[in-house]
């Protein structure tokens, strides 16, 4: 298994602002996952951060807005840039361990104002 | 997008066994049938996942149909605690793919 910790858990910014969101795991892990969750929604997948690479973005998302660094095998971090309030959502990484289940964070409960 | 079908919310009684159907008509042969939870905006909790064998945990079973087109996750003794979002996701077994989440079945266990 893997835990997760992410930080902070919730936060209210104002518009224009950048948030970043720590993910620290309890083990050496290749890949973590960064995911949104908006309001009354199910998860969507941002990018996939791979130490000492680029990470890997999905369609409707870009490196400009949602930047995430990967600095180990046990930390990432994902800054919202400039935020408005459609940023609005639930932030959440998760990790693969032993190639089976996934593991999330608790999130990070983002509102802006 | 996500290649499962799930109802949109489901009643239990509690105690009473719930069981979740999910279709995925268009699995592969390599794709894995996993189910999380996510229980009032917590994180996705892992619950049980499978190939083609039907499967069982401390939380729950697993039964795929012979043709894996669909399959029931079984929550034998529903608790309140068991409300949540239920999420099947299918994808490929190899370490690295990222798991595709649709809308999912909320259930909510009555007293």
């Amino acid at each position: 298994s893997a835990v997760i910790s992410q930080k902070p858990s919730r936060d209210i910014c104002q518009r224009g602002t950048s948030l970043t969101i720590q993910c620290q795991v309890d083990s050496q892990v290749t890949m973590m996952f960064w995911y949104r969750q908006q309001p009354g929604q199910s998860l969507t997948l941002i990018a996939t951060a791979n130490q000492g690479s680029e990470a890997t973005y999905e369609s409707g998302f870009v490196i400009d807005k949602f930047p995430i660094s990967r600095p180990n095998l046990t930390f990432s971090t994902l800054t919202v840039s400039n935020m408005s309030p459609e940023d609005s959502s639930i932030y959440l990484c998760s990790v693969e361990v032993m190639n089976t289940e996934a593991f999330f964070g608790q999130g990070t409960r983002l509102t802006v104002v | 997008d996500a290649k499962t079908t799930q109802p949109p919310s489901m009643d239990c009684a509690e105690g009473r066994a719930a069981n979740l159907p999910c279709n995925h008509s268009t699995i592969s042969g390599n794709e894995y049938v996993y189910w999380y939870r996510q229980i009032h905006s917590q994180g996705p909790q892992y619950i049980i996942h499978g190939l083609k064998n039907n499967e069982t945990n401390e939380m729950a079973s697993l039964i795929i149909t012979e043709d894996r087109k669909s399959s029931t996750l079984i929550l034998p003794h529903a608790t309140l605690r068991d409300t949540a979002v239920y999420y099947c996701i299918v994808r490929p077994g190899p370490y690295g793919q990222n798991f595709v989440f649709g809308p999912g079945t909320r259930l909510s266990v009555l007293p």
